[in-house]
């Protein structure tokens, strides 16, 4: 079954204690990207990549940082977290631009809280 | 920098109404537009995607218009069901050729509530 999935789905821990959120496709997409939903702020993008090694800031990269040293994984890296990361987080991946039918499919999310 | 607008941002209708969703962007150099939809607690769900040089897509009672130009997209749901309820977004995508062509850049969305 062609997917994303996110790892953990949920998570709560303190300021400054580094996590890393992980993400995978196994659909061989180039694109992946990583992106924040808070209310009244709708849907940010944080970093993207459109192919393994090649990485990019999106509008609210501060705090964050990603890898994409192999295709099908992008883990989302907070070095010290703290509480105005608290979020739902979103991974998700394409085809790339020279490729139809590029449409982003979503993980199911991960809930993170952070004390 | 790319601003994405959807209006309204909340919509209550009665079961088996035609109702259309709009979403306006400010930069019309876009790669694409793409509609998708959330279900409460839920990832989302992509609906329709619509190159820069189309016009509309359509999926089942689903029918996507965008007006690259003017800069603007709408999403047509035929004789609603209970079971549209849900979340529904847009967003661009940066031009291809650009430095901005990975960037996606998303509405607020509109809340819709079908009642029987």
């Amino acid at each position: 079954e062609a997917q994303v999935t996110q790892n953990p789905r949920y998570l709560i821990t303190v300021t400054g204690k580094k996590l890393t959120v992980t993400c995978s496709q196994n659909m061989n997409h180039e694109y992946m990207s990583w992106y924040r939903q808070d209310p009244g702020l709708g849907l940010r993008q944080i970093y993207y990549s459109m192919n393994v090694e090649v990485t990019d800031k999106g509008d609210v990269p501060e705090g964050y940082k990603v890898s994409r040293k192999e295709k099908r994984n992008f883990p989302l890296i907070l070095e010290s977290p703290s509480p105005n990361q608290t979020s739902l987080y979103f991974c998700a991946s394409s085809r790339n631009r020279d490729r139809v039918g590029n449409e982003q499919f979503f993980g199911p999310g991960t809930r993170l809280t952070v004390l | 920098k790319q601003e994405v607008t959807q209006i309204p941002a909340a919509l209550s209708v009665p079961e088996g109404e035609n109702l259309v969703l709009n979403c306006s962007f400010t930069d019309s150099a876009i790669y694409n537009l793409q509609w998708f939809r959330q279900d409460p607690g839920k990832g989302l769900t992509s609906l329709l995607l619509i190159q820069s040089s189309q016009r509309e897509q359509t999926s089942g009672r689903l029918n996507a218009s965008l007006d690259k130009s003017s800069g603007r997209s709408t999403l047509y749901i035929a004789a609603s069901q209970p079971g549209d309820s849900a979340t529904y977004l847009c967003a661009v995508r940066g031009n291809a050729g650009g430095t901005s062509y990975g960037k996606l850049t998303f509405g607020q969305g509109t809340i819709l509530t079908v009642h029987p």
